[in-house]
């Protein structure tokens, strides 16, 4: 199984709603990311979780909120978002620890926040 | 955090012809080189990948080399054929940290 699952596929909201965003997976990877990638644009690293703790946080703004409950999850808490958050945020997921390796892409979440 | 950049942003070619795609990093602890294909819609998936400890790797028509001294890396795919036509994105990773970054991209398209 080399699935990073993503839920949900679309999410519409407003600048006032809180919403989680999803990632599964079950390869025994023990590092996860959140990117955020526009349209015709590279993914931009948002947060990095290496053994279900925050590695790296690129200077994200408060209103986005990482969580990694278990090995296997990783949540993003969206809260106060502003238009120009609407985007595909993908999660992947790699075996972590010394040896960089393959990272596997979820399908990703298009958001729109209006 | 690491620099990438990446050439050319956009590149053409005639189905048959051969496709080089350039990336330059900085950080000299670099030590994982990946490329990935994006279709459009679709989500990033790892064609090919080197580590700094080896200079060229193939799988096919793809194929990447590193310079390490120059701290750059090329893809190379020969015999293009229409379903090449994607974005091709390089990334470097930072030994020991999981820190991902990624070049730019390049839309090629593969004309027949």
């Amino acid at each position: 199984d080399t699935e990073v699952t993503q839920t949900p596929k679309h999410l519409v909201m407003g600048m006032t709603n809180k919403k989680s965003l999803k990632c599964e997976q079950h390869m025994g990877h023990r590092a996860m990311y959140w990117y955020k990638q526009k349209a015709k644009k590279p993914p931009e690293l948002m947060f990095v979780y290496s053994y279900e703790k925050l590695s790296i946080n690129e200077s994200v703004p408060s209103r986005f909120s990482p969580e990694c409950p278990n090995s296997s999850l990783l949540n993003l808490h969206l809260h106060a978002l502003q238009p120009e958050d609407s985007a595909l945020y993908l999660c992947a997921s790699s075996q972590g620890g010394r040896a960089n390796t393959e990272a596997f892409f979820g399908q990703g979440t298009r958001l729109t926040v209006v | 955090g690491e620099n990438v950049e990446q050439h050319p942003s956009t590149l053409s070619v005639q189905e048959g012809d051969s496709a080089v795609i350039k990336c330059t990093y900085s950080d000299s602890a670099s030590n994982y080189f990946p490329w990935y294909k994006q279709e459009l819609g679709k989500r990033p998936q790892l064609i090919i990948d080197i580590r700094s400890n080896v200079g060229e790797k193939k799988d096919q028509r793809i194929a990447v080399t590193l310079n390490k001294t120059a701290k750059h890396f090329s893809l190379h795919i020969t015999e293009t054929q229409p379903e090449d036509s994607a974005v091709y994105f390089c990334a470097v990773s930072f030994y020991n940290n999981n820190d991902m970054r990624f070049g730019a991209g390049t839309r090629l398209t593969v004309k027949p």
